[in-house]
């Protein structure tokens, strides 16, 4: 079965710090996204990413996030000056269409 | 915009009863519909979807879900649950004129308590 793959699982920042989340999708798959998940709420929708480029963002996506699909097989979310509301579980998803929706099993952010 | 409301934050049920878990999204068109299960600190399991066609939907582990256009449901059921089971539910709605684009709407889970 293939699987979304996202390294690490845990990561401990200071405020201020930047920070990248890394993910490696399935390989055939076409689109790209992150969600987050703050300890005890929903899983809620970051970014989509589609042919290179961001197809749609949430309200949450501000100008501190960003994401890069650096060669084939990476797909990254940067979080350029990390706050204390940014600790959270982060999941990586890739899927062909709605068809084959694969969510990795997260990274866990901690901010300090 | 979509949305999911899953009414039951908490649910008890004992080892070997059956299990209904609901949902009921918001979407003006024919969604695409998801259930996922989350083990405490583990990823989001997907147990089932629905696109279209047979609106009775057949999971993994013995789940099923039903779409309801009519009552904009689609409500998760096992016949018999296992201590296993117990675990955080999600629904989410998918937009099916996004192509893919656009992201899931989640509801904001059930948290499933078997009791032995």
């Amino acid at each position: 079965e293939p699987e979304v793959t996202q390294t690490p699982s845990h990561q401990v920042t200071q405020m201020g710090q930047e920070v990248i989340l890394r993910c490696v999708p399935i390989s055939n798959h076409l689109y790209f996204y992150w969600y987050r998940q703050i300890l005890g709420q929903k899983v809620e929708f970051l970014v989509s990413f589609y042919n290179n480029e961001i197809s749609e963002k949430s309200e949450i996506f501000d100008d501190q996030f960003s994401v890069e699909r650096p060669d084939g097989s990476n797909f990254t979310l940067k979080i350029r000056s990390t706050k204390l509301e940014d600790s959270a579980m982060y999941f990586c998803a890739s899927s062909e269409g709605f068809s084959g929706y694969t969510f990795g099993s997260g990274t866990r952010l901690t901010v300090v | 915009a979509q949305s999911v409301t899953q009414p039951d934050i908490h649910i008890t049920v004992s080892e070997g009863a059956s299990l209904e878990l609901r949902c009921n999204y918001s979407y003006g068109a024919t969604p695409y519909l998801f259930w996922y299960v989350q083990s405490p600190g583990q990823g989001l399991q997907l147990l089932l979807k629905y696109f279209s066609g047979d609106t009775l939907v057949q999971g993994i582990k013995g789940f099923e879900a039903e779409f309801k256009r009519s009552q904009s449901s689609f409500n998760l059921r096992k016949p018999s649950v296992h201590w296993s089971d117990a675990a955080e539910y999600f629904c989410a709605v998918g937009a099916v004129t996004g192509g893919g684009a656009d992201g899931l709407t989640f509801g904001k889970g059930t948290h499933l308590i078997i009791q032995p």
